[in-house]
């Protein structure tokens, strides 16, 4: 149980267009998920926290308006990447809290990741 | 003032030998978790093990182990009868206050390289 899946597992785009991942939590209904970006060798950075049916909740320094989030369903939750610039490129991903319902509280489960790079 | 505090340099354990990862903590809270993920060269965050403050025990499973001592804040990650597999980058992370809070604190990571 508690699995997480992310689509696409890697993308490539072109300076300027926009670019979706998917987060789903396929066994587990999730009222919070979360958005990470990983430089190499580097530690998670916590981008946002995305609630089911409200606004997400960016970190300091995240650009709302350049990481939109939707999380339209207590199953999906999606990062758009806008405008997306080389600085852009990085290794994405995304979590499911587990409620309290079964495993230890609040463990986050990850999804896979998204490898982007911006040409 | 980091959270987690992973200071170890990159390790390299025989297999089938035991390994033990460290990890310190910061936090003023009475109430929070403990938290170690496993991060292959594929990129997912395997969660591994959870100890929760008030855990009198320390948590097992199976080949992994937590030495948790609340006076020093420390939950150390042990790994028992290291396997090829077990080649990964391990995080330790942290839930500040009560269940709810959703938010972890992650370390920089431990790298481990097991060799036959």
């Amino acid at each position: 149980g508690a699995v997480v899946s992310q689509h696409p597992s890697w993308v490539i785009c072109k300076s300027g267009t926009s670019v979706k991942i998917e987060c789903r939590s396929l066994d587990f209904q999730a009222t919070t998920m979360f958005w990470y970006r990983q430089f190499p060798k580097q530690s998670l950075m916590l981008m946002a926290t995305s609630n089911e049916g409200s606004k997400a909740t960016y970190e300091q320094g995240v650009e709302k308006d350049k990481f939109l989030i939707n999380h339209a369903s207590l199953t999906l939750s999606t990062l758009t990447v806008t405008s997306a610039h080389p600085e852009d490129s990085s290794f994405y991903i995304c979590s499911a809290r587990l409620g309290l319902a079964g495993g230890p509280p609040d463990t986050q489960y990850f999804g896979p990741g998204t490898r982007l790079t911006v040409l | 003032a980091q959270k987690i505090t992973q200071t170890q340099p990159g390790m390299f354990v025989q297999e089938k030998e035991a390994v033990t990862l460290d990890c310190t903590y910061d936090t003023s809270d009475q109430s929070y978790g403990l938290f170690w993920y496993k991060q292959p060269s594929s990129g997912e965050m395997i969660f591994l093990i959870y100890q929760g403050s008030y855990d009198e025990q320390n948590a097992t499973e199976g080949r992994y182990s937590l030495n948790f001592q609340k006076a020093r804040k420390s939950a150390n990650l042990v790994i028992s009868a290291s396997q090829l597999g077990d080649s990964a980058m391990y995080f330790c992370a942290m839930r500040e206050g009560y269940y709810g809070n959703n938010r972890l604190a992650f370390g920089k990571g431990n790298q481990v390289v097991v060799i036959p």
